[in-house]
């Protein structure tokens, strides 16, 4: 079946410093979301990408969508201790039961002041 | 709007016991979702419905059951718990905005299955 890989999984960075992740698709996907999850939260809702080689920017946040439609990276710029929480990718396929959402195993960002 | 809640917050349960997590959601959407999150796993989707009437399997069915008789309640039943279902379940609910199938995590439900 449809497989999300999601890399790395832990990251710990000072506080100012840039933090990327990056999400791999086994299979063509028709599209990606992205959600942050606060240490004992729920995700939530970040962005959704459709298109080959989009780039969408939220303040700090940059997502793009690869040209193939399998990867996708996020990457935030001067990070914030209010950055801290667990970034997943989530992968959206062409037919079948792959149209269900399939979720990366998700990158925990610690950020020290 | 409560958005979407889940009851209860927290359940222990002993092997075998069955059990009913609730869910529901006051913004009329049509898709809800049932998903786990066991550490260093992501979310696996354990059932979904596209509307009131209509459920499908996820990645993860077995040992559970849904049903969807109204657009606003979707809950879950596990049949014979086992320690394997020992997990974080969040229920989630979902639209289509601007293109977007924009998801609605519940807070979620710790179950321990001893």
């Amino acid at each position: 079946g449809q497989q999300v890989m999601q890399i790395p999984q832990y990251q710990h960075v000072q506080e100012g410093e840039d933090f990327t992740t990056y999400c791999n698709s086994s299979t063509t996907l028709s599209n990606i979301q992205w959600y942050k999850q606060r240490p004992g939260g729920h995700p939530v809702f970040l962005i959704q990408l459709v298109k080959s080689g989009e780039v969408k920017k939220q303040k700090r946040l940059t997502f793009q969508f690869g040209e193939a439609k399998k990867n996708s990276s996020l990457h935030i710029t001067a990070t914030q201790t209010t950055d801290v929480g667990t970034y997943f990718c989530a992968g959206r396929g062409t037919s079948g039961s792959a149209r269900q959402l399939t979720f990366g195993s998700g990158t925990q960002l610690t950020v020290l002041p | 709007n409560a958005g979407v809640t889940q009851t209860p917050k927290f359940q222990v349960l002993k092997t075998g016991q069955s059990m009913t997590l609730q869910c529901a959601q006051d913004m009329n959407h049509e898709y809800m979702s049932w998903y786990r999150q066991d550490p260093g796993m992501g979310l696996r989707l354990i059932h979904y419905s596209v509307g009131a009437g209509i459920t499908d399997q996820g990645e993860v069915p077995n040992g559970y059951n849904v049903s969807r008789s109204t657009t606003e309640d979707f809950p879950l039943r596990l049949l014979s718990a086992a320690p394997s279902q020992t997990s974080v379940y969040f229920c989630a609910s979902s639209y289509r905005r601007g293109g977007a199938y924009e998801q609605y995590f519940g807070p979620g439900t710790r179950l321990t299955v001893t």
